[in-house]
Protein backbone atom coordinates (compact mmCIF):
# COMPACT_ATOMS: atom_id res chain seq x y z
CA UNK A 1 0.00 0.00 0.00
CA UNK A 2 1.39 3.36 -0.66
CA UNK A 3 2.17 5.82 1.93
CA UNK A 4 1.99 8.86 1.80
CA UNK A 5 4.36 11.62 3.53
CA UNK A 6 4.03 15.45 3.77
CA UNK A 7 5.89 17.98 5.31
CA UNK A 8 6.07 20.17 7.06
CA UNK A 9 2.93 18.90 9.16
CA UNK A 10 2.56 22.93 10.43
CA UNK A 11 3.56 25.95 8.25
CA UNK A 12 3.60 30.08 9.73
CA UNK A 13 3.88 32.29 7.36
CA UNK A 14 3.73 36.26 6.75
CA UNK A 15 1.62 38.03 3.88
CA UNK A 16 3.52 37.98 1.07
CA UNK A 17 5.69 35.07 1.16
CA UNK A 18 6.36 32.10 -0.76
CA UNK A 19 4.89 29.07 0.43
CA UNK A 20 6.20 25.53 -0.59
CA UNK A 21 4.37 22.00 0.67
CA UNK A 22 5.44 18.85 0.37
CA UNK A 23 4.13 15.67 -0.51
CA UNK A 24 6.45 11.99 -0.99
CA UNK A 25 4.98 8.71 -1.73
CA UNK A 26 6.61 5.50 -2.07
CA UNK A 27 5.01 3.37 -5.09
CA UNK A 28 3.58 3.92 -8.30
CA UNK A 29 0.31 6.04 -8.83
CA UNK A 30 -1.37 6.97 -11.47
CA UNK A 31 -2.13 10.40 -10.56
CA UNK A 32 -1.64 12.72 -7.83
CA UNK A 33 -4.18 15.39 -5.82
CA UNK A 34 -3.54 18.93 -3.72
CA UNK A 35 -6.61 19.45 -1.59
CA UNK A 36 -7.60 22.39 0.55
CA UNK A 37 -9.67 21.76 3.65
CA UNK A 38 -10.97 25.34 5.39
CA UNK A 39 -11.64 25.52 8.96
CA UNK A 40 -15.15 24.76 8.43
CA UNK A 41 -14.26 21.45 7.22
CA UNK A 42 -15.30 21.79 3.58
CA UNK A 43 -13.03 20.36 1.17
CA UNK A 44 -11.76 22.02 -2.46
CA UNK A 45 -10.07 20.43 -4.93
CA UNK A 46 -7.00 21.97 -6.39
CA UNK A 47 -4.76 20.44 -8.49
CA UNK A 48 -4.88 16.66 -10.24
CA UNK A 49 -1.62 16.07 -11.92
CA UNK A 50 0.48 13.12 -13.24
CA UNK A 51 3.40 14.55 -14.86
CA UNK A 52 4.84 17.90 -15.11
CA UNK A 53 3.37 20.90 -14.01
CA UNK A 54 -0.13 23.21 -13.25
CA UNK A 55 -0.60 26.69 -12.64
CA UNK A 56 -3.92 28.40 -11.10
CA UNK A 57 -3.34 31.69 -10.22
CA UNK A 58 -1.35 32.30 -7.27
CA UNK A 59 -0.84 28.50 -7.15
CA UNK A 60 1.34 26.05 -8.44
CA UNK A 61 1.56 22.20 -8.36
CA UNK A 62 4.82 20.46 -10.01
CA UNK A 63 5.49 16.56 -9.48
CA UNK A 64 8.74 14.62 -9.95
CA UNK A 65 7.15 10.93 -10.86
CA UNK A 66 10.96 9.43 -11.09
CA UNK A 67 11.51 10.63 -7.29
CA UNK A 68 7.36 10.23 -6.34
CA UNK A 69 7.66 13.82 -5.18
CA UNK A 70 5.04 16.34 -5.38
CA UNK A 71 5.57 19.90 -4.16
CA UNK A 72 2.51 22.90 -3.82
CA UNK A 73 3.71 26.27 -4.15
CA UNK A 74 1.65 29.51 -3.04
CA UNK A 75 3.25 32.83 -4.64
CA UNK A 76 2.31 36.51 -2.50
CA UNK A 77 0.65 34.20 0.33
CA UNK A 78 -2.71 35.73 2.00
CA UNK A 79 -4.34 35.26 5.33
CA UNK A 80 -7.27 33.84 3.44
CA UNK A 81 -4.83 30.64 2.25
CA UNK A 82 -4.89 29.36 5.76
CA UNK A 83 -6.25 26.56 5.27
CA UNK A 84 -4.67 22.58 5.63
CA UNK A 85 -3.46 21.47 2.49
CA UNK A 86 -3.89 17.46 1.56
CA UNK A 87 -1.98 15.58 -0.74
CA UNK A 88 -3.74 12.40 -2.27
CA UNK A 89 -2.51 9.58 -4.54
CA UNK A 90 -4.71 7.49 -6.71
CA UNK A 91 -3.29 3.86 -7.22
CA UNK A 92 -3.68 2.21 -10.97
CA UNK A 93 -7.24 1.42 -9.75
CA UNK A 94 -8.46 5.10 -10.04
CA UNK A 95 -9.32 7.34 -7.78
CA UNK A 96 -11.86 5.88 -5.70
CA UNK A 97 -8.89 4.04 -3.72
CA UNK A 98 -7.22 7.78 -2.84
CA UNK A 99 -4.39 7.22 -0.15
CA UNK A 100 -4.54 10.69 1.42
CA UNK A 101 -1.51 12.23 3.52
CA UNK A 102 -2.06 13.64 7.08
CA UNK A 103 -2.21 17.06 5.55
CA UNK A 104 -0.18 20.58 6.11
CA UNK A 105 -1.50 23.27 8.36
CA UNK A 106 -0.79 26.47 6.90
CA UNK A 107 -1.60 29.93 8.56
CA UNK A 108 -0.58 33.11 7.03
CA UNK A 109 -0.51 35.88 9.50
CA UNK A 110 -1.65 39.48 8.07
CA UNK B 1 -21.69 27.26 -5.66
CA UNK B 2 -21.59 23.61 -4.41
CA UNK B 3 -22.86 21.25 -6.77
CA UNK B 4 -22.60 18.54 -4.28
CA UNK B 5 -25.06 19.06 -1.20
CA UNK B 6 -24.70 17.07 1.95
CA UNK B 7 -27.31 17.36 5.18
CA UNK B 8 -27.06 18.27 7.93
CA UNK B 9 -24.54 19.67 8.21
CA UNK B 10 -24.09 18.89 11.94
CA UNK B 11 -26.20 16.36 13.99
CA UNK B 12 -25.98 15.61 17.68
CA UNK B 13 -27.73 11.87 17.98
CA UNK B 14 -27.99 9.70 21.09
CA UNK B 15 -26.82 6.74 21.66
CA UNK B 16 -28.87 3.86 19.38
CA UNK B 17 -30.84 5.90 16.79
CA UNK B 18 -31.13 5.04 13.22
CA UNK B 19 -29.32 8.16 11.48
CA UNK B 20 -29.01 8.71 7.70
CA UNK B 21 -26.40 11.15 6.07
CA UNK B 22 -28.03 12.96 3.01
CA UNK B 23 -25.23 13.30 -0.35
CA UNK B 24 -26.51 14.74 -3.42
CA UNK B 25 -24.59 15.95 -6.34
CA UNK B 26 -25.49 17.55 -9.51
CA UNK B 27 -23.26 17.23 -11.85
CA UNK B 28 -24.07 13.51 -13.14
CA UNK B 29 -21.24 12.00 -11.78
CA UNK B 30 -20.80 7.92 -11.73
CA UNK B 31 -18.33 8.09 -8.52
CA UNK B 32 -19.42 8.84 -5.80
CA UNK B 33 -17.83 8.62 -2.41
CA UNK B 34 -17.60 8.72 1.38
CA UNK B 35 -14.77 9.47 3.74
CA UNK B 36 -14.34 9.92 7.28
CA UNK B 37 -12.41 12.14 9.28
CA UNK B 38 -11.56 12.23 12.71
CA UNK B 39 -10.23 15.60 13.90
CA UNK B 40 -6.62 16.20 12.57
CA UNK B 41 -6.24 13.30 11.14
CA UNK B 42 -6.46 12.11 7.67
CA UNK B 43 -9.52 10.94 5.66
CA UNK B 44 -10.29 7.43 4.99
CA UNK B 45 -12.88 5.81 2.49
CA UNK B 46 -15.29 3.81 3.99
CA UNK B 47 -18.04 3.24 0.90
CA UNK B 48 -17.71 4.20 -2.78
CA UNK B 49 -19.95 3.61 -6.08
CA UNK B 50 -19.45 3.27 -9.68
CA UNK B 51 -23.23 4.12 -10.46
CA UNK B 52 -26.63 3.03 -9.60
CA UNK B 53 -27.03 -0.22 -7.60
CA UNK B 54 -23.16 -0.18 -7.72
CA UNK B 55 -21.68 0.25 -4.18
CA UNK B 56 -18.40 -1.15 -2.57
CA UNK B 57 -16.66 -0.94 0.87
CA UNK B 58 -13.73 1.04 0.96
CA UNK B 59 -10.50 0.10 2.81
CA UNK B 60 -11.97 1.50 6.73
CA UNK B 61 -14.03 -0.41 8.17
CA UNK B 62 -17.71 0.88 9.07
CA UNK B 63 -21.01 -0.43 10.71
CA UNK B 64 -22.51 1.90 7.76
CA UNK B 65 -24.04 1.24 4.86
CA UNK B 66 -24.76 2.95 1.86
CA UNK B 67 -27.46 2.72 -1.45
CA UNK B 68 -27.56 3.93 -4.75
CA UNK B 69 -30.94 4.05 -6.32
CA UNK B 70 -30.57 7.02 -7.97
CA UNK B 71 -27.22 8.59 -9.27
CA UNK B 72 -27.66 11.76 -8.06
CA UNK B 73 -28.14 10.41 -4.42
CA UNK B 74 -25.75 8.49 -1.91
CA UNK B 75 -26.53 8.38 1.15
CA UNK B 76 -24.75 6.63 4.08
CA UNK B 77 -26.65 5.02 6.99
CA UNK B 78 -26.25 4.03 10.61
CA UNK B 79 -28.12 2.02 11.84
CA UNK B 80 -27.68 2.08 15.65
CA UNK B 81 -25.38 5.16 16.62
CA UNK B 82 -22.40 4.52 18.95
CA UNK B 83 -20.12 7.12 20.50
CA UNK B 84 -17.51 5.62 18.74
CA UNK B 85 -18.90 6.80 15.62
CA UNK B 86 -18.29 9.99 16.32
CA UNK B 87 -16.36 11.62 13.51
CA UNK B 88 -16.84 13.77 10.16
CA UNK B 89 -18.36 12.40 7.46
CA UNK B 90 -17.52 13.67 3.90
CA UNK B 91 -19.50 12.71 0.52
CA UNK B 92 -17.62 13.38 -2.95
CA UNK B 93 -18.10 12.40 -6.56
CA UNK B 94 -15.85 12.52 -9.28
CA UNK B 95 -16.38 12.54 -13.10
CA UNK B 96 -17.99 9.41 -15.52
CA UNK B 97 -17.30 6.09 -15.00
CA UNK B 98 -15.31 5.63 -18.16
CA UNK B 99 -12.94 8.54 -16.56
CA UNK B 100 -9.49 6.97 -15.06
CA UNK B 101 -8.72 9.70 -12.89
CA UNK B 102 -11.06 12.86 -12.59
CA UNK B 103 -10.50 15.58 -9.91
CA UNK B 104 -13.07 15.14 -6.67
CA UNK B 105 -16.01 17.61 -5.77
CA UNK B 106 -16.28 17.63 -1.86
CA UNK B 107 -19.51 18.20 0.32
CA UNK B 108 -18.84 20.41 3.50
CA UNK B 109 -19.48 17.62 5.19
CA UNK B 110 -21.40 16.39 8.49
CA UNK B 111 -20.16 16.69 11.99
CA UNK B 112 -21.61 13.67 14.07
CA UNK B 113 -21.47 13.91 17.65
CA UNK B 114 -23.13 10.45 19.34
CA UNK B 115 -23.24 11.15 22.70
Amino acid sequence: KNEVEQSPQNLTAQEGEFITINCSYSVGISALHWLQQHPGGGIVSLFMLSSGKKKHGRLIATINIQEKHSSLHITASHPRDSAVYICATSDWGGSEKLVFGKGTKLTVNP
Amino acid sequence: EADIYQTPRYLVIGTGKKITLECSQTMGHDKMYWYQQDPGMELHLIHYSYGVNSTEKGDLSSESTVSRIRTEHFPLTLESARPSHTSQYLCASSGPLSSYNSPLHFGNGTRLTVT
